[in-house]
């Protein structure tokens, strides 16, 4: 199973600016996927971050609004820009097992926009 | 378009129970994988279980088993012997077999009483 790392793990921003989430994985993966799990509600895929490659965004989700990085293959940033408070989430990073066909998550980061 | 139903919004049951929650779901492909996810208030997004379509044995892990009946496109769990530690949101889950996105429910948030 992978192990993955999310930071930071909360943070409390500003109407107007913009956060950059990192995930960081113990073993190299080609599918690396960002989702959006707003309050009380199931998750939304954001994008799906494949190496080498540019994000593929899901209906309602721009780059210039969520702009993903996937420089290596155990690696993926997730910047939130020009945050407003309905940006406020908790937002999960996952990646593919292709021998067992399960996601595994990053223990999320909770972004709170004043 | 694949869609996955969770009917019930939250449940409650004493410690040492059983409790089965539900899911269906509606596809028409015939390769697919269903997942139980378990979401404690730590966040963390755990897999309890999976299921594979062309698999006609129901998966078991310990206290937890599903009853997938294929035809009635249905996927539930079964939790025995509950236990505090069961408290969380459950979300049921779909993904194609050529395709690694998930389409998630809605989720049931699941209490166990002392």
């Amino acid at each position: 199973s992978a192990v993955i790392s999310q930071k930071p793990s909360r943070d409390i921003c500003q109407r107007g600016t913009s956060l950059t989430i990192q995930c960081q994985v113990d073993s190299q993966v080609t599918m690396m996927f960002w989702y959006r799990q707003q309050p009380g509600q199931s998750l939304t895929l954001i994008a799906t971050a494949n190496q080498g490659s540019e994000a593929t965004y899901e209906s309602g989700f721009v780059i210039d609004k969520f702009p993903i990085s996937r420089p290596n293959l155990t690696f993926s940033t997730l910047t939130v820009s020009n945050m407003s408070p309905e940006d406020s989430s908790i937002y999960l990073c996952s990646v593919h097992d292709p021998n067992t066909g399960e996601l595994f998550f990053g223990e999320g980061s909770r972004l709170t926009v004043l | 378009a694949q869609t996955v139903t969770q009917s019930q919004p939250e449940m409650s049951v004493q410690e040492a129970e059983t409790v089965t929650l539900s899911c269906t779901y509606d596809t028409s492909e015939s390769n697919y994988y269903l997942f139980w996810y378990k979401q404690p208030p730590s966040r963390q997004m755990i897999l309890v279980i999976r299921q594979e379509a062309y698999k006609q044995q129901n998966a078991t892990e310990n206290r937890f088993s599903v009853n997938f009946q294929k035809a009635a496109k249905s996927f539930s769990l079964k939790i025995s012997d509950s236990q505090l530690g069961d408290t969380a949101m459950y979300f049921c889950a779909f993904m194609e077999d050529s395709n690694y996105q998930l389409i998630w429910g809605a989720g049931t948030k699941l209490i166990i009483k002392p």
